[in-house]
């Protein structure tokens, strides 16, 4: 049972566009999102957040954006630059739990 | 601030020996989590402490996998006997107990191999 699910497995973006992540999720009990960086034999780094009562968040080039009718959220990166190159995971909480679900990943490769 | 230590970084073992992996948290950080991730998904919880008592270990293999957190503080995994299957990365968390955004952090993660 896959609750949080990021439907591609890679994605290309060319230097100083926009890249944009996206994850699906099926659990209406979740009430946190989040987004973890993930660079080659490292641990996932916490990058950016957002409340399920909040629809939009932004960290200088990071923005997440949620849509809770759809049960859709998404990154955006812009401008993307090569150090963004990384596998990216949702991440969503349970309700009254601290423990979190994680998607796939995507990995985003950011060309020159 | 110091960040998560595990250790050991990379393990290769033959199936059905055992294996244990170490983990230091954040000081101060009371919830400590065990993740495993498997080469193309994400990672996945197998237990949950908060200080030395389990909040969730639903997704634990107990027949093969146990974990103890003495003291409130550091943890081990231990895989006792590991399959082929349980080749993975195995990433240890923390958080503190009660979380503005519920940031976790992770590891570096043990890297296991069974052959």
């Amino acid at each position: 049972d896959q609750q949080v699910k990021q439907n591609s497995p890679s994605l290309s973006v060319q230097e100083g566009r926009i890249s944009i992540l996206n994850c699906d999720y099926t659990n209406s009990m979740f009430d946190y999102f989040l987004w973890y960086k993930k660079y080659p034999a490292e641990g996932p780094t916490f990058l950016i957040s957002i409340s399920s009562i909040k629809d939009k968040n932004e960290d200088g080039r990071f923005t997440v954006f949620l849509n809770k009718s759809a049960k859709h959220l998404s990154l955006h990166i812009v401008p993307s630059q090569p150090g963004d190159s990384a596998v990216y995971f949702c991440a969503a909480r349970i309700q009254g739990a601290q423990k979190l679900v994680f998607g796939q990943g995507t990995r985003l490769t950011i060309n020159p | 601030e110091a960040g998560v230590a595990q250790s050991p970084r990379y393990k290769i073992i033959e199936k059905r020996q055992s294996v244990a992996f170490w983990c230091n948290p954040i000081s101060g950080h009371a919830t400590l989590y065990w993740y495993q991730q498997i080469l193309g998904q994400g990672p996945k919880l197998l237990i949950q402490f908060q200080n030395n008592g389990v909040v969730d270990d639903s997704q634990l293999p107990k027949d093969r996998f146990s974990a103890e957190r003495l003291k409130g503080v550091d943890s081990t995994l231990k895989i006792q006997p590991a399959k082929l299957e349980d080749s993975a990365v195995y990433l240890c968390a923390s958080s503190r107990l009660q979380t503005a955004g519920n940031t976790i952090y992770f590891g570096e993660g043990s890297w296991l191999t069974v052959v």
